[in-house]
Parts: C-alpha cells; structure tokens; sequence
C-alpha cells in the first residue's frame, strides 16, 4: 500500500481481554516499529523488528506484550490480561532500512480503550 | 540513555515566526530528527540534522549545535493549518530507532 496501515483503528476492550494490533508497512520497507503514546506525550518505543526478527524489544513494559513478524512484513502487537494502564495509541512505524535517515513513516496508529 | 526536553506549549499569531527549542542528552549522537503531528494523526517527518547549521524546506527550518546539545524548529509565515503537536527525536545505536521528546503543543490564532 502507499502507506503504513494499521487495523483496528479504535479498539475498546475490557481489562482482562486478549488484544490484537495489526500493522501493515510500506511495501520493501524491512525495518519496522512499534510505538505507544499516551495523551499529551511524546511516542514512546516499544519494539522494533530488522526482517523477521525482533532486534531491540527492551521497550516493551512487561511479558504481557508480544509482537512478531512472521514474514518480514506484517506484524501484530499482542497484549495479554489487558489493564486499564495499557489504554493509549499504539503506533506503528516503518523505514526502508536501519540506516540512520531519522525517518520513519507512520501509520494513524490503533487507539486501544481498557474499561 | 537519551532524553529530550523542549516546551509544552507555545503559542503564536498567524503570519509570524516562531521557533520551538529542543536541548538533549545523549551518550552517542548521531542526529536531531523533528516530526510533526495533527491531533489524532500519524506522526509525520519534518526534518533532520547530522550537521551543525541551518536546513532549510520551504517554511520550516531546523538548526542544530552539536556542542550546545540543542537544536530548534523555525516556523515562518505561520498558517492555522500549523497548529499542531511539535517532537524532536534521536536516532539511537540502532539505527532509526527514535526516542521522542515530549511534544511542543503548537496554538496558531488568527
């Protein structure tokens, strides 16, 4: 696609639930990263995969958050037993490669709601 | 580790100049990244800096001084269409992997 897609866009869910965040990244592009931001801050990291592999996943808050990326291209953040303090936009971000341009492309991001 | 400071807020009048400041800490520096995002959207890049100096796009500018750990975002002839949310970032050891600032909430009134 022309840009970085993110599905869903809105999620709301009850604390304790499973979640699923899907991102799609621009074609070609291997590198990929997944961000949170919450209401008046700045993107916060999370993760961020070189090809299929998770090269850096030292921002992920604790064992309840997972991602992969299977193929190289897709990849799905995964929240388990969901809690009220993982409510923010989760962002996904894409570049062609790790050299350091300080560009990424981001998507609209997938806003998740935990009542 | 690396940390990014600049302010919460700013507020100008359309047609003016202003200029949002970012000082920084870093063990290893590589370059000042800025980005700039409307309420509810994508983050989209503005502009970066490896070298000290002034880069120039059309309305916007970024300057960065290696040696003063700052660097800053000029915004001329300001339209509504600007007001937005304002990040620098650093690139880290591992390529594009950005640590954001805060965020400059930007106001631009008629």
């Amino acid at each position: 696609g022309a840009g970085v897609s993110q599905t869903p866009s809105n999620k709301v869910t009850e604390k304790g639930k499973y979640v699923e965040l899907r991102c799609d990244p621009i074609s070609g592009h291997t590198a990929l990263y997944w961000y949170r931001q919450s209401l008046g801050q700045g993107p916060e990291f999370l993760i961020y995969f070189q090809g299929t592999g998770a090269a850096d996943d030292s921002g992920l808050p604790n064992d309840r958050f997972f991602a992969v990326r299977p193929e190289g291209s897709v990849s799905t953040l995964k929240i388990q037993r969901t809690e009220r303090g993982d409510s923010a936009v989760y962002l996904c971000a894409s570049s062609r490669d790790t050299s350091n341009t300080g560009e990424l492309f981001f998507g609209e991001g997938s806003r998740l709601t935990v009542l | 580790g690396q940390s990014l400071e600049q302010p919460s807020e700013v507020t100008a009048v359309e047609g003016a100049i202003v200029q949002i400041n970012c000082t920084y800490q870093t063990s290893g520096f590589y370059g000042l990244s800025w980005y700039q995002q409307h309420d509810g959207g994508a983050p989209t890049f503005l502009s970066y800096n490896a070298l000290d100096g002034l880069e120039e796009t059309g309305r916007f500018s970024s300057f960065l001084s290696r040696s003063d750990s700052y660097g800053y975002l000029l915004l001329q002839e300001l339209q509504m269409k600007d007001s937005a949310s304002y990040f620098c970032a650093l690139p880290g050891d591992a390529g594009n992997m950005l640590t954001f600032g805060g965020g400059t909430r930007l106001m631009v009134k008629p």
